[in-house]
């Protein structure tokens, strides 16, 4: 069965503070993508990989960077939270035009 | 650029047919999907059509098409509380590689 897994499902933390969001898919998918979702927004793209060590933007990335030294796993840094930067994040992945999967989100509060 | 609109509430009665829409800008998208989200989950994969068909069935789920005047839409058949949820249409752009392009959502209330 297909799995994305993200390592919370809810977060507390100080602005300021830097923060790790991990993603980890077992399809062996190439692509792997950040979106944070808003009430009224929708989701907004904030980076995605289409291979190991490799990024590209998305539509949002200011204040984010993203870290992926395996094929599996892909990693949103948070170098200095900042309380606009509370949100729903959704961890996705995919190869060629199959479909996205998604995980289960991490809801992250920024005090 | 590249948009997706849909409307951002619908309410029915439980028993009737749901219908939610849906259009797009991308004349080159090669594939519509329609993504299920419900209350603090993520979100998961309900159907989706390639688009050279007009329709696409699946048990109580009917995807049409309209290409020419790029309009999706997604009916529920008998909708049951269960369906409550924000239900996603999402276009295959032709810019970047493997992004989908997201409508902000469209919250189904389904009343007993």
């Amino acid at each position: 069965d297909v799995k994305v897994t993200q390592s919370s499902r809810y977060l507390v933390k100080r602005t300021g503070e830097k923060v790790f969001l991990e993603c980890v898919q077992d399809m062996d998918h190439e692509n792997m993508f950040w979106y944070r979702q808003d009430p009224g927004l929708g989701l907004r793209l904030i980076y995605f990989s289409y291979d190991v060590k490799m990024k590209e933007k998305g539509d949002i990335p200011e204040g984010y960077s993203v870290s992926r030294e395996k094929k599996e796993r892909f990693s949103l840094i948070l170098e200095s939270a900042s309380t606009n930067q509370t949100s729903m994040y959704l961890c996705a992945s995919d190869v060629g035009s199959d479909p996205l999967f998604f995980g289960p989100g991490t809801r992250l509060t920024v005090t | 650029g590249e948009d997706v609109e849909q409307s951002l509430f619908l309410s029915v009665r439980e028993g009737d047919s749901s219908v939610i829409n849906c259009t797009y800008t991308d004349s080159s998208s090669t594939y519509l999907y329609w993504y299920k989200q419900e209350p603090g989950a993520g979100l998961q994969l309900l159907t989706y059509i390639f688009s050279n068909m007009d329709m696409k069935q699946d048990q109580r789920l009917t995807v049409l098409l309209n290409k020419k005047d790029k309009h999706l839409s997604l009916r529920i058949a008998d909708t049951q509380t269960g369906d409550s949820a924000i239900y996603f249409c999402a276009e295959l752009g032709g810019g970047s590689q493997g992004n989908l392009i997201f409508g902000k959502g469209t919250k189904l209330s389904v009343k007993p």
